[in-house]
């Protein structure tokens, strides 16, 4: 069974950019779509984007051009950089596995909790 | 951008009753591409359907999903304790994939 980690700073600095790393293990990057999703107490669960293992990418429109999310194969493992960020940014970051042939998601991480702080 | 709206916010029953929840789209999700999960406190969230009735891997069958178009529904049949949390349905037919604010299920 897939298994999902997430792992990255815990706390940014207002301005800066937050990079988190998903690590996949028992089960291979390959094949997937993989999905970076956050969640705040005020806005609920918003999608981020998805990275292919190909490397092609979609990202919500609502982050304008911030986010930028990349796969590395070879270490089973996909990113996210999110850019100029403020505390409108601190959520709980869960990265997570979209199901075959649709864009729900089967496999998630147990979520990282990121601060921005100023 | 297709809104969800849930209702209602909270659900209070008592184990073994049949819980009813409702999603509601603003405009038609394509292909009723509609998925619904549980979360629990400290917890990521879990698929329970997929494609508004199909259920995922592992699912128990007194979950079931219903709907199309733009109202869909989760039913529970038969609460377990287990059951108790809350629950958020999602949009995947039209980007960017959205999802609703979640129907609080509590022990009554």
């Amino acid at each position: 069974q897939v298994q999902l980690q997430e792992s990255g700073p815990g706390l940014v600095k207002a301005s800066e950019t937050l990079s988190l790393i998903c690590t996949v293990s028992g089960g291979f990057i390959s094949d997937y779509y993989w999905s970076w999703i956050r969640q705040t107490p005020g806005k609920g669960l918003e999608w981020i984007g998805y990275v292919y293992y190909t490397g092609s990418t979609y990202y919500n429109p609502s982050l304008k051009g911030r986010v930028t999310i990349s796969v590395d194969t070879s270490k089973n493992q996909f990113s996210l950089e999110l850019s100029s960020v403020t505390a409108a940014d601190t959520a709980v970051y869960f990265c997570a596995r979209d199901r075959p042939s649709s864009n729900c998601f089967d496999s998630w991480g147990q979520g990282t909790l990121v601060t921005v702080y100023s | 951008e297709i809104v969800l709206t849930q209702s209602p916010g909270i659900l209070s029953l008592s184990p073994g009753e049949r819980a009813t929840l409702s999603c509601r789209a603003s405009q038609s999700v394509s292909n009723s591409y509609l998925a619904w999960y549980q979360q629990k406190p400290g917890q990521a969230p879990r698929l329970l359907i997929y494609d508004a009735f199909s259920r995922a891997t592992g699912i128990p069958d007194r979950f079931s999903g219903s709907g199309f178009g733009t109202d869909f529904t989760l039913t529970i049949t038969g609460l377990e304790p287990e059951d108790f949390a809350v629950y958020y349905c999602q949009q995947y037919g039209n980007s960017p994939f959205t999802f609703g604010p979640g129907t609080k299920v509590d022990i009554k």
